[in-house]
């Protein structure tokens, strides 16, 4: 059973270019989220998906941020335009089932930078 | 607004001595209560939870102590070994909310030397 499935590892970008980050979940999982670590910080939680459906968005940047998870394929975080404070990992995690589940897997992540 | 908060960026310990980690928080909607480890280049892996029902949990070298009344948890480590150098992250979250939107804390490096 292969863990969450994160890819690419390392992706850089041109200030003001698309970055799209891919995120496939554990077998039989139906609920990702999205995670940002920025230098020497923690993690901060972004976006939480089920399947074709957002379920809590509260942490993602109100521009050029937004993320899916389609009833196929994996789930993809896209950044427009990216900016140089857009370097961080990125992590993704994924759970079997939301409210009752105790714990999330992690993905490797991808580490963005901007340059 | 920091809710959780994991003071000391670092910690160094003699290799077969005990590792306390600590955590604190400030939300008291908190209900549940995770450590995770991460090694450089890689995604947070588990360690182990408490719920606020509890005051102590034990895996095998792993125990965390929760004092619900303080906001204050710790993660001890004994025997720390070599290999348990790693960041170990703090997590929370209230129980009725999706249990994966986690608060993490900062992170403590720990370094355990030979």
């Amino acid at each position: 059973n292969a863990g969450v499935m994160q890819n690419p590892r390392h992706l850089v970008r041109r200030r003001g270019q698309e970055a799209r980050l891919r995120c496939s979940p554990m077998k039989g999982h139906s609920h990702v989220y999205w995670y940002r670590q920025l230098p020497e910080e923690g993690l901060k939680f972004m976006v939480y998906l089920q399947k074709e459906n957002i379920i809590d968005e509260s942490g993602m940047p109100k521009e050029r941020f937004s993320a899916e998870f389609p009833k196929e394929g994996p789930s993809i975080l896209r950044i427009q335009q990216v900016v140089r404070g857009d370097s961080a990992a990125y992590f993704c995690a994924s759970s079997p089932m939301g409210a009752m589940n105790t714990e999330a897997f992690f993905g490797q992540g991808t580490r963005l930078t901007v340059v | 607004d920091q809710q959780v908060k994991q003071n000391s960026p670092s910690l160094s310990v003699q290799e077969g001595r005990i590792s306390i980690l600590n955590c604190d928080y400030t939300n008291s909607m908190f209900d549940y209560f995770l450590w995770y480890k991460k090694y450089p280049a890689e995604g947070p892996t588990f360690l182990i939870s408490i719920s606020s029902i509890k005051d102590k949990n034990e895996d095998g070298r792993f125990t965390v102590f929760l004092n619900k009344s303080a906001k204050h948890l710790s993660l001890h480590i004994v025997p720390s070994q070599p290999g348990d150098s790693a960041v170990y992250f703090c997590a929370a979250h209230p129980w009725i909310s999706t249990a994966s939107k986690l608060t993490f804390g900062t992170g403590t490096r720990l370094q355990v030397m030979l």
